[in-house]
């Protein structure tokens, strides 16, 4: 079984300020972790992924996200917003199952 | 290669009329997957196919829904009839298995029953 949790269905910060998006997953098995960015109207696109290896993985327009195996945690962040990431983010889990379990989104307001 | 390609970006039916929503994924790909968006229910998975099979489709929401995968550069999701409660945003993905690739998504048809 595989499931994720994203904590906080809306995220304010001004720009400048640190952005934290919250991740916790469930997977029997190691897993594939991925954050997606939805920008209005437009499909999910991916910011960044953990298949294995260095549990600091970069993606872009300057996110990265840490896998906690101890935590069961995918945690995204920026130090500095900009108001270019006003989006939706998904956290998704791939563990046994063929398909990927896609959080319910945070939606990140960016504030002047 | 273009991404993943769906037609139209969006619709606007009345309510009982047939509707086809379609799905050209990303050549060579061996998965597509179907997703409907809405504020309420957030992303549901409707139906995901592997090398043009249809694997689970647990996620149709009732008979009305039926897709199809004729050809691997090839998808339809079909409504008949559709209904106001239809209205949604549907995507399609493709990926390869266990590639830790991740999906790449279409742009999405936005579907208003009236």
């Amino acid at each position: 079984a595989q499931s994720v949790t994203q904590l906080g269905s809306h995220v304010s910060v001004s720009e400048g300020a640190l952005v934290l998006l919250r991740c916790n997953y469930s997977s029997s098995v190691p897993p594939y972790l991925f954050w997606y960015v939805q920008y209005p109207n437009q499909g999910l696109q991916l910011l960044l992924k953990y298949t294995t290896g260095a549990t600091l993985v970069k993606g872009i327009n300057g996110f990265e996200a840490e896998f906690k195996k101890s935590e069961t945690s995918f945690h995204l962040t920026k130090p500095s917003a900009h108001m270019s990431d006003a989006a939706e983010y998904f956290c998704a889990v791939k563990g046994s199952a063929r398909q990927l379990t896609f959080g319910s989104g945070t939606q990140l307001t960016v504030l002047p | 290669d273009a991404g993943v390609i769906q037609s139209p970006r969006h619709e606007v039916t009345e309510m009982g009329q047939e509707v086809t929503l379609r799905c050209k994924p990303i050549s060579g790909h061996d998965y597509l997957f179907w997703y409907r968006q809405t504020m309420m229910r957030g992303l549901e998975l409707l139906i995901y196919f592997n090398n043009n099979v249809p694997i689970d489709d647990s996620g149709m929401p009732e008979d009305r829904f039926s897709a199809k995968m004729p050809n691997a550069s090839f998808s339809t999701l079909k409504i008949q009839p559709s209904e106001p409660r239809d209205s949604a945003v549907y995507f399609c993905a493709s990926s390869f298995y266990s590639s830790g690739q991740g999906y790449t998504f279409g742009s999405g048809t936005r579907l208003t029953v009236v």
